[in-house]
């Protein structure tokens, strides 16, 4: 089974500042199979990127995603106040899927 | 619009049982795989099961093997996923999510999910 390891596990920035946040995979994967989610307080998840660095209907070009093979990053490059949730990194096979532990993005 | 709505979500005894279902809407949902993902409170993402559009295809995550059982009626747009033998790990949000394409799992479409609490 992958293990998805995201860092850090909290992220305390300013709004305009630049965010980089981590997704390293236990084992080397197919980038075409990552995606990024944020997820505000009670609502459900909202995909930002897949295959790595393709961005969903909707979402902002501030949010750029690239890596490969272990290392993947998401970079948000001037945090809106409503940029500050949680996200999280995810990988599927065939049969399964995997999350990582997620990165908390707070207002510093 | 791609709207999905879960229910069935409660307060069951460990041991217990619990239907959920998800009515889905603004897709012809017998082409799309659906997936079930879970949220312990406080917790990260946990995927569940996943179900393939003709039904075919049926996956399910390790903690619930044995015990859950995901099915769909594509005659009445609806994923279903009968929970058994419920212990207290399993307490959760639990969501339903559309797969974005075929033999692509991941979600762009998600229900507002429903809680599932495993107490006495």
């Amino acid at each position: 089974e992958i293990v998805l390891t995201q860092s850090p596990g909290t992220l305390s920035l300013s709004p305009g500042e630049r965010a980089t946040l981590s997704c390293r995979t236990s084992q080397s994967v197919n980038s075409d199979y990552l995606a990024w989610y944020q997820q505000k307080p009670g609502q459900a998840p909202r995909l930002l990127l897949y295959g790595a660095s393709n961005r969903a209907t909707g979402i902002p070009d501030r949010f750029s995603g690239s890596g490969s093979g272990t290392d993947f990053t998401l970079t948000i490059s001037r945090l809106e106040p409503e940029d500050f949730a949680v996200y999280y990194c995810q990988h599927y096979t065939t049969s399964t899927v995997t999350f990582g532990g997620g990165t908390k993005v707070e207002i510093k | 619009e791609v709207q999905l709505l879960e229910s069935g979500g409660g307060l069951v005894q460990p041991g217990g049982s619990l239907r959920l279902s998800c009515s889905a809407s603004g897709f012809t949902f017998s082409s799309y795989a659906m997936t079930w993902v879970r949220q312990a409170p406080g917790k990260g993402l946990e995927w569940v099961s996943a179900i393939s559009g003709d039904g075919f295809w049926i996956y399910y995550a390790d903690s619930v093997k044995g015990r859950f059982t995901i099915s769909r009626d594509n005659s009445k747009n609806t994923l279903n996923l009968q929970m058994s033998n419920l212990r207290a790990e399993d307490t959760a949000v639990y969501y339903c999510a559309k797969n974005f394409a075929t033999g692509y799992a991941y979600y762009e479409y998600w229900g507002r999910g429903t809680l599932v609490t495993v107490s006495s």
